[in-house]
């Protein structure tokens, strides 16, 4: 499996200012997502990050509260904007291979507080 | 869209027991998933199944596909300590990458 490396992995923040997310994976893959998982809840995908184009976005979710970029096959930034208490939540990059035909893995998540 | 029923929402036990958890689906799923999420980490694919009434074993972890395509179980059995954490099943279908996950049983082992 691909080996995911999210940073930060945790920042406190103040309300108002703008944190980015990066997600660098070891291996080129096809799909890159992100996801919201909020206090002891379940994850809820914000979008799929498309190489070269806008994120496809879910219903909920906008590109001027969370632009996102990849600009190649093992990278995407993720960037949570005029930020609220309301966003604090971990933020988790996902990726799939279909050319292995595998499922969804995991970095290990961006634990974001806004103060 | 597509919802996941995933129970018990908690469990309490104590080191040796067994564990069982399930999901159920209002639709068919041609994928069933259970990943299992450490605190200060993200999920950990645990066991994929594909097919209706496969059973598919990971250690002392057993999963089984239901027969309907709607629902899927895990089983833990003799649980140990590290085994404590979040435990989300999540359903595919085929003509989608994206799974959709249930809300996660929190298991709790005491030794």
């Amino acid at each position: 499996s691909a080996v995911i490396s999210q940073k930060p992995s945790r920042d406190i923040c103040q309300r108002g200012t703008s944190l980015t997310i990066q997600c660098q994976v070891d291996s080129q893959v096809t799909m890159m997502f992100w996801y919201r998982q909020q206090p002891g809840q379940s994850l809820t995908l914000i979008a799929t990050a498309n190489q070269g184009s806008e994120a496809t976005y879910e219903s909920g979710f906008v590109i001027d509260k969370f632009p996102i970029s990849r600009p190649n096959l093992t990278f995407s930034t993720l960037t949570v904007s005029n930020m609220s208490p309301e966003d604090s939540s971990i933020y988790l990059c996902s990726v799939v291979n279909r050319v292995w035909d595998t499922e969804a893995f995991f970095g290990q998540g961006t634990r974001l507080t806004v103060v | 869209g597509q919802q996941l029923n995933q129970s018990p929402q908690s469990m309490f036990i104590q080191e040796g027991e067994d564990v069982s958890m399930n999901c159920t689906s209002s639709s068919i799923f041609n994928t069933w998933l259970w990943y299992k999420q450490e605190p200060g980490e993200g999920p950990v694919l645990l066991i994929a199944l594909y097919k209706a009434g496969e059973l598919t074993s990971n250690g002392r972890l057993t999963a089984q596909f239901g027969i309907t395509r709607k629902d899927s179980f895990l089983n833990i059995s003799a649980s140990i300590p590290s085994d404590v954490g979040i435990y989300f099943c999540a359903g595919r279908t085929g003509g989608s990458y994206i799974p959709t996950f249930g809300r996660g049983t929190s298991l709790i082992v005491h030794p």
